[in-house]
């Protein structure tokens, strides 16, 4: 049974960097034409993609993030991570990550909330 | 990229029928999937590829998808069915969001 699972800080000061990671167990997240990505949610607000990437090395960024924005991949530790520097206040949110097969989102993580404050 | 619509509530009867909408120009060339979020949980998807049903997911949750508008519809509506809804689709490029519907069950 595929589990997503978020780690990292839940407290970031403005103007650093939100660093997290989602581990996958279940399966390798090499196998299948999977893609794997970050949605999040602010306080009172819906959900936002962040962006995803595929194994093959391709990565898509939300576009208005897409200058502070990076998600990387380490395939022997089956995990990938976000990092989204110069954060303000309104990256304050739920981070979830999640398997994107094909044009939905089958298997989340039970997210992290991360706050951004002095 | 493009934009999701859906109203921001709407309220049932329990046993009545929820219709939750998802509009957006000629939508009904992408496919679109519907989550539903409780607070404090992780969404659930409950409707994929407009009108498929994951395993374990009720009958009562059907889709469509036609022209500009998906519509997520919950039939026979019940307490435990109140929550936030929100519709979503990919161009192969970005994936986008729907606002959200909160579906009260009054």
């Amino acid at each position: 049974h595929l589990q997503l699972q978020e780690s990292g800080p839940g407290l970031v000061k403005p103007s650093e960097t939100l660093s997290l990671t989602c581990t996958v167990s279940g399966d390798s997240i090499t196998r299948g034409n999977y893609y794997w990505g970050w949605v999040r949610q602010p306080p009172g607000k819906g959900l936002e993609w962040i962006g995803s990437f595929y194994v093959s090395g391709r990565t898509d960024y939300k576009a208005s993030l897409k200058s502070r924005l990076s998600i990387s991949v380490d395939t022997a530790m089956n995990q990938f991570s976000l990092r989204l520097t110069s954060v303000t206040a309104s990256d304050t949110a739920i981070y979830y990550c999640a398997r994107l097969w094909s044009s939905w989102f089958d298997y989340w993580g039970q997210g992290t909330l991360v706050t951004v404050s002095s | 990229s493009f934009d999701l619509s859906q109203p921001p509530s709407v309220s049932v009867s329990p046993g009545q029928t929820a219709i939750i909408s998802c509009s957006e120009d000629k939508l009904g060339e992408k496919f679109v999937s519907w989550y539903q979020l409780r607070p404090g949980q992780s969404p659930v998807l409950v409707i994929f590829q407009d009108f498929k049903r994951p395993s374990g997911i009720s009958e009562r949750f059907s889709g469509s998808n036609s022209g500009n508008t998906a519509t997520l519809t919950i039939s026979e509506t019940q307490a435990l069915d109140a929550a936030d809804y929100y519709c979503q689709a990919w161009d192969s490029i970005n994936v986008v969001f729907g606002g959200g519907t909160k579906l009260t069950v009054l």
